[in-house]
């Protein structure tokens, strides 16, 4: 059964930086793909970016260029995602999402169970 | 891409039949998955590639379309079903969403 399991809660100072990780199971970071969510109170789900089971090669959203780093650790089934320049606006859940990418399809089939990531002064 | 889904929001009882759609500003090709959230929880990946249907999920959900528009069909309304149902567009990056269609008890 596939799992991924997300670190907890944060509260962040605006200006700071948040690292969130996801931990797989299996061998899912060399097979699929990871992509980062969000979803920010009362809003709708934003997707942030991916990171690639290739060479961990990665893309970002627009909105969050220069601001966003995705990384991994095979050795240790773990994905990372680190936002800086926080602003109250990155209030969110965000999510980690194994990706299953077909010749017609591309779509993520498991789901982290979120972590809720509060900017407050 | 953007996504636009219609209607907002929905109301309807158990055992009906309800149609959302979600159309793209371009093409997307079968690209295009549907999402059910309910509140507090992860999404929840309904169907994929327009029209293929998850594992595990019941038949009374299906989709349609290709290239800009997309419908999502839930016959027989079941209690479980009242969530909010969300389109994503996975052909270019970055992986757009609709805003999301709310479906509530009637």
């Amino acid at each position: 059964q596939v799992q991924l399991v997300q670190s907890g809660a944060e509260v962040k100072k605006p200006g700071s930086s948040v690292k969130v990780s996801c931990k797989a199971s299996l061998d899912t970071l060399r097979r699929f793909s990871i992509s980062w969510l969000r979803q920010a109170p009362g809003q709708g789900l934003e997707w942030v970016g991916r990171i690639n089971p290739n060479n961990g090669g990665t893309n970002y959203g627009q909105n969050f260029q220069g601001r966003v780093t995705m990384t991994r650790d095979t050795s240790i089934n773990t994905a990372y995602m680190e936002l800086s320049g926080l602003t109250s606006d990155d209030t969110a859940v965000y999510y980690c999402a194994r990706v299953i990418s077909t010749s017609s399809s591309r779509h993520a089939d498991f789901w982290g169970q979120g972590t809720l990531v509060t900017v407050s002064s | 891409i953007q996504m636009t889904q219609s209607p907002s929001s929905l109301s309807a009882s158990v055992g009906d039949r309800v149609t959302m759609t979600c159309r793209a500003s371009q093409s997307v090709s079968s690209y295009l998955n549907w999402y059910q959230q309910k509140t507090g929880k992860a999404p929840k990946l309904l169907i994929y590639g327009a029209s293929s249907l998850q594992s595990g999920v019941p038949s009374r959900f299906s989709g349609s379309g290709s290239g800009r528009d997309f419908t999502l069909t839930i016959s027989n309304l079941q209690p479980e079903d009242f969530a909010t149902y969300y389109c994503q567009q996975t052909y270019g990056a970055p992986f757009t969403f609709g805003h999301g269609t709310h479906l509530d008890i009637k």
